[in-house]
């Protein structure tokens, strides 16, 4: 069936360091990839998204490429502040269906 | 635009008992969905409406729960006869049908059951 790994947690960084979050995906098919964004007290936020190989997804300088060759949407940012501590999900959706499989969640950490 | 709402934030029930959740999606959102997320794991679909009708139901969804959508606005799920293992936290979803990925979800209902 379908799923979604994410790389364990947590992630601690210092301000401005480069972030990945890795994310591999095992599906038939040509699902689309998303990941989410939790923040503290909030409910999940969709980040970016990808719809079809080879696209790249990116909002609030967060950045992620559609990979088929190695079934990965890893996720990157280029300089971490503080605000993006939060937990980072990792989602695909199969063409047609209504549901997301989500990873298990990264938490990010950023101190100043 | 206020979110999608959910009521209570939190529920500690003792085993055996039977809970109610109520989902306020965005108004003008004619998707609405549930999801269950345990600790340390991602959340787990539960299950779609489309206006009034519930067109989706994962496996995961036993007979001891059912969830309606009886006017196409609010949603309510219930677990009847809880067990520990329904503890984790409930979360609902809305969307509009041109934005199928487009979830906004609510900040869930935690469910403890003792």
């Amino acid at each position: 069936g379908d799923s979604v790994t994410q790389m364990e947690g947590p992630v601690t960084l210092s301000e401005e360091a480069f972030l990945t979050i890795n994310c591999t995906y095992t599906a038939t098919g040509y699902p689309s990839l998303f990941w989410y964004v939790q923040y503290p007290g909030e409910g999940l936020q969709l980040l970016l998204k990808a719809t079809k190989a080879d696209d790249k997804g990116s909002n609030k300088g967060f950045e992620a490429t559609y990979r088929k060759e190695t079934t990965s949407f890893h996720l990157e940012k280029g300089s971490v502040q503080v605000s993006d501590s939060a937990v980072y999900f990792c989602a695909l959706s199969q063409t047609g269906a209504n549901n997301l499989f989500f990873g298990t969640g990264t938490r990010l950490t950023v101190i100043p | 635009d206020t979110g999608v709402s959910q009521d209570p934030r939190h529920k500690i029930t003792k085993r055996g008992q039977n809970v109610t959740f109520r989902c306020d999606p965005i108004s003008e959102h004619n998707r609405l969905y549930w999801y269950r997320q345990t600790l340390g794991q991602g959340p787990e679909f539960l299950t779609y409406f489309q206006n009034e009708a519930q067109l989706e139901k994962s496996r995961l969804l036993s007979n001891r729960f059912s969830a309606e959508r009886p006017k196409g606005s609010f949603s309510t799920l219930e677990i009847q006869r809880t067990e520990q293992g329904d503890s984790a936290m409930y979360l609902c979803a809305s969307s509009r049908t041109t934005e199928r990925y487009g979830y906004t979800f609510g900040s869930g209902t935690r469910l403890t059951v003792v």
